[in-house]
Parts: structure tokens; sequence; C-alpha cells
């Protein structure tokens, strides 16, 4: 089975730094998910990456195969990115998507 | 429809009651999921839905549980005999083949 670790798993920012999450997934997957959880709990899916990079905005998710690790960056962050993201592999086929235990984030006006 | 529909939005019940959960995907969407989130916990898979058959239940908790999805869309979710430790969100995504997933917003199921 599959282990996905998020890091940090609390982060505090001032409005405008440059944030970054860290996940680390353990076997070899054929998609990585970024998800996005505010308050109220409702879910949305950010980016879903195999390979490379892709950029959304202020968002930016990387994914290196190899080292089994993927990156996903904000840039000038804002209070309104307060949200708990989490990071979900998903191996072949239909199988279900394996989550990290989520980073909540707060950014300080 | 243009989401993934799910109600009630929140359920709160008396211990010991049936809820049942519903789970309305978007069109086309052969892939069925549902996850549960208990308070300050991660999210759980339950149950996964191709089609109306379903090829992996081993997340579902206990034999109170059940799910059935019919036509290849609504998907209902039955808790029995409902626990306190039953309480939490209730996501359903759907997807279709190698694309991404639509997440419904949720049932809050509070248990009293």
């Amino acid at each position: 089975k599959n282990e996905v670790e998020q890091s940090p798993q609390n982060l505090t920012a001032q409005e405008g730094e440059f944030i970054t999450i860290n996940c680390s997934y353990s076997v070899g997957i054929s998609a990585l998910h970024w998800l996005q959880q505010h308050p109220g709990g409702g879910i949305v899916s950010l980016f879903m990456l195999s390979s490379g990079k892709k950029k959304h905005g202020r968002l930016i998710a990387t994914i290196n195969i190899q080292e089994k690790h993927s990156s996903l960056h904000i840039t000038a962050s804002h209070p309104r990115d307060s949200a708990v993201y989490i990071c979900a592999a998903k191996g072949s086929g239909n199988t279900p998507l394996v989550f990290g235990k989520g980073t909540r984030l707060s950014v300080i006006a | 429809g243009a989401g993934v529909s799910q109600s009630p939005s929140n359920k709160v019940t008396e211990k010991g009651k049936d809820v049942e959960l519903r789970c309305d995907p978007i069109s086309g969407h052969t892939a069925l999921y549902w996850y549960r989130q208990s308070l300050g916990q991660g999210l759980e898979f339950l149950i996964y839905f191709q089609g109306n058959s379903a090829p992996d239940k081993s997340g579902l908790p206990s034999d109170r549980f059940s799910a059935e999805r019919t036509g290849g869309s609504v998907s209902t979710l039955t808790i029995q005999r409902t626990q306190q430790e039953d309480s939490a969100v209730y996501l359903c995504a759907s997807s279709l083949a190698q694309y991404g997933y639509t997440f419904g917003s949720g049932t809050r199921l509070t248990v009293v």
C-alpha cells in the first residue's frame, strides 16, 4: 500500500510570502493530486500531474517521479489561500486515492 | 449535472437509527468513490464503484455500512444502527478514466 507523507503539518505565513508544501510517496503512481479544503469542508481539485510541472495562477505543482516527490508552491500568498492542502497518490486504473494527512496553511495579513 | 451533488448536506441522527446518504456524480463519469473524514483526521477510503459494480469495498469499516449504485449513476451509502463514531463528513467523488476527480461538497453526519 502506498504511504503518502506531507510536510509541514502546519504552516503560518505572512501575506506575500512564497510557500512550499511537500509530498512524498512510497510506491510508483499513475498520478499525483493536489487538493484544497476550506474550513467549510468542501474539497477542490487543484492539480493532477504525472510528470513535470503545472501552473495555475499563483499556484505551481511539480513532481519528480524518480524521487517519488511532489511540491505545491504558492507565490505572493494571500489570506484567502488559508486552507488545508492535501496531496493524494493514485495508482493505475481506477484504484482509489491514497491521501496525505494534509497541511494546514494560515496566511496572515 | 455540472458537478457532483451530495444530499443531504447536513444530517443529525439519533444513535441506533439508519441513515442514507446520496451522491449524484457528473453525468458520464464511470467511477464513483466514497470517502470519509472524521474530525481532525485525514480522508479515508470507503468504497469505489466502476459502473454499478463495486470492485473494492475494502474500506467499509463494518457490516453496518453498505452502498449501491444504480444505472451507473446515483449512489447511496447506507449506515445501519448508527454509532457516535460514525460522525464524520462523507465525501463522494467521481472520475472518468485518466481524468481528474471531482468531489462533492460532502454530507456532515452527526450521531447524537
